[in-house]
């Protein structure tokens, strides 16, 4: 299995422009999400979903756009780059568990806002 | 707001000794706990998961504990090895199931030494 794949692995834009993350995994997993990940920062959760046609707001949306047509994918647009949406990108999936289920990660995309 | 701690500084333990994460919460009643561990230039990979009537969990040299009291979770690596030099982190599980909307501590490198 490919598990969670994450393209580009890395990105260089100018501020302004536009562009989109692209994540897909092949468990058939419910939950998606999106994560940055800044040196000292540790993991920040943009947005998640739990459902194709379902997503939500994690701690720091602003700027990031996602939708979810179908089970397999959830990319990640940026809409304007600007230089604090350098980062890395982790996508993640995992199955629904009121009792804790494993979330599998994708190898991240490096992105940098010139 | 939800706040998870983990030692932000470098752990740096020599090969064959114990090496002991902290994980603190406050702000939240986790339904279960789980530690990753990443290594540079890559996505976290899970390892242990220690649900609230849990006290102790282990898989092989790694051991987990889960003080609901204390708002702590440790993770003990006994033997350590070289190749157990990764940065660790924690993600307190949400009692709605949710995986998707993990959160992350900012996580704690260790560095073992041959």
């Amino acid at each position: 299995n490919a598990g969670v794949t994450q393209t580009p692995k890395f990105q260089v834009l100018k501020t302004g422009q536009s562009m989109t993350l692209q994540c897909a995994q092949d468990m058939n997993h419910e939950y998606m999400s999106w994560y940055r990940q800044d040196p000292g920062m540790g993991l920040r959760l943009i947005h998640y979903s739990v459902g194709a046609g379902i997503t939500d707001q994690g701690e720091v949306p602003n700027g990031y756009n996602v939708s979810r047509s179908t089970t397999e994918d959830f990319p990640l647009r940026l809409l304007s780059a600007a230089p604090s949406q350098t980062s890395v990108y982790f996508c993640a999936s995992s199955s629904p568990g009121s009792s804790g289920t494993e979330a599998f990660f994708g190898q991240g995309t490096r992105l940098t806002v010139v | 707001s939800q706040k998870i701690e983990q030692n932000s500084e470098a752990l740096n333990i020599q090969e064959g000794k114990t090496a002991t994460l902290t994980c603190n919460y406050t702000n939240y009643s986790p339904a279960y706990l789980q530690w990753y561990r990443q290594d540079p230039g890559r996505g976290p990979v899970f390892l242990l998961l220690i649900r609230e009537n849990e006290k102790e969990k282990r898989k092989e040299r790694l051991k987990v504990t889960f003080d609901t009291t204390l708002k702590q979770s440790l993770f003990h690596i006994t033997a350590s090895q070289p190749a157990d030099s990764a940065t660790y982190l924690c993600a307190p599980g949400p009692r709605s199931g949710n995986t998707g909307k993990l959160i992350f501590g900012q996580g704690t490198t260790l560095q073992v030494k041959p």
